[in-house]
This record gives structure tokens, sequence and C-alpha cells, in this order.
């Protein structure tokens, strides 16, 4: 137990299919993220919020959009993604206002697109 | 821009023997550095961080880094390695002017023959 829960665990969609990932942190952190890993990549970091407000958006296509309603809950949709897009979503999250600027990271969720 | 280089992609060991694993990053100004390290079918966690003060840093399962910042540097080591460090090695940084944004290397797998 992480302290950070990402469903589903996977998932596996059509181009033209929309779906949405779910993350939820119960350590009471104010920066939550979003990265992507890729086989022999760097995890690619793709949007970071702080305070529930986006403070990076690192070129990301707009066929990933994310969202965070509350500072404890952050979700990821989906929607006519490309094979490429098929990776490990890994969400994270962290307290740098507190001190605690290490990312404390979810299960992630396998994706596949087909 | 930061950006992290983990140079050794694969290193097969054999069990006791000594491990060092290099980590470059790019970033003029103070920074905050971490290992993570993710077992197979595991979540990324942290191994060790660095803020400041001693530039020898201990971190859990006997794993060690040192940060020596007029090479840019922060390796990874650890005196005798055992079959279950079998795992994936990434290094991380942390800008001090970015406090919520962190930058991953493209990590190191490590093979350990028992």
């Amino acid at each position: 137990e992480t302290g950070v829960t990402q469903t589903p665990r996977h998932l596996v969609m059509g181009m033209t299919n929309k779906k949405s990932l779910k993350c939820e942190q119960h350590l009471g952190h104010n920066a939550m993220y979003w990265y992507k890993q890729s086989a022999k990549k760097p995890l690619e970091l793709m949007f970071v919020y702080s305070l529930e407000e986006r403070v990076e958006n690192n070129s990301v296509p707009s066929r990933f959009s994310p969202e965070c309603p509350n500072s404890s809950h952050l979700f990821l949709h989906l929607h006519t993604l490309q094979p490429e897009d098929s990776a490990l979503y890994l969400c994270a999250s962290s307290a740098p206002g507190q001190g605690i600027t290490e990312a404390f990271f979810g299960q992630g969720t396998r994706l596949t697109v087909v | 821009a930061q950006s992290v280089s983990q140079h050794n992609h694969h290193v097969i060991l054999s069990e006791a023997a000594s491990l060092e694993l290099g980590c470059n990053y790019s970033y003029g100004g103070t920074v905050n550095l971490f290992w993570y390290v993710q077992y197979p079918g595991q979540h990324l966690q942290l191994l060790l961080k660095y803020f400041s003060g001693d530039p020898l840093v201990k971190g859990i399962k006997g794993f060690e880094a040192e940060f020596i910042k007029s090479k840019f540097s922060f390796n990874l080591r650890k005196p005798s390695v055992q079959w279950s460090d079998t795992a994936e090695y990434f290094c991380a940084v942390n800008a001090y002017s970015s406090a919520s944004k962190i930058i991953f290397g493209s990590g190191t797998r490590l093979s350990i023959r028992p």
C-alpha cells in the first residue's frame, strides 16, 4: 500500500474510445503528477498540479486531458488515442510546501491502445 | 531545463559483487536528488534522497549515493549486491526553483545472477 491508489490497473481501449484514469492519494499532499513510463525511455512528466492548479503541461497532446477536482484526486481523460500511447501511466503526489519534495507513486495503469 | 542521464541501461552482476550506477544531471542551481527503485511488478519507491548537508547519503537495503557537485553526479553504490536487488533503478532531480517538478532518468535495469 503506497498511499496513492490508481484505477484501473489495466485498460485496453480502441482508438475511438473515451476512458478515464483515476488517482487518489491518502497522504495529505498538495501536489499531484501524471507520468508516462514507456520501455527504454525516461519517465515522462506529463502534468503537475499544485494546490489544484495545473502548473506544468509538458507539450502533451490534447487527446490527454487532466482534471484535479481537489487535492486528493486526479484524473486523466483519454480520447482518440494512438497505439503509441500504450504505456504505463503513473500517478504521484508530494508536498513541497511541507518539505516533502520526493514523489510517492501509485501502482500505475497499464494502458494498451488497439 | 533540467535533465538526468543514466548511462548504464542494463547491468548484470553476480551476487556479492559491488555495484555503482552512474547518474548525471544538468541544472546549475540547488537541487534535490533521488534514487528510486522499481522491483518487478511493483510501484516505484524511494531508495534514498539528498537535500543538503553530508554529500554521502545512506538509504534503505544497504544502498548509498554520493553527491559530487563539481561533477553534477549522484552515483548509487552498494558494496555487495543480492539476488533480491534485481530491479530497475531511476535517478531523479528536483530543482529548488521548481519545487513541484521532478525529472527522471531513463533507468538502469539491474540483473543479479544467483
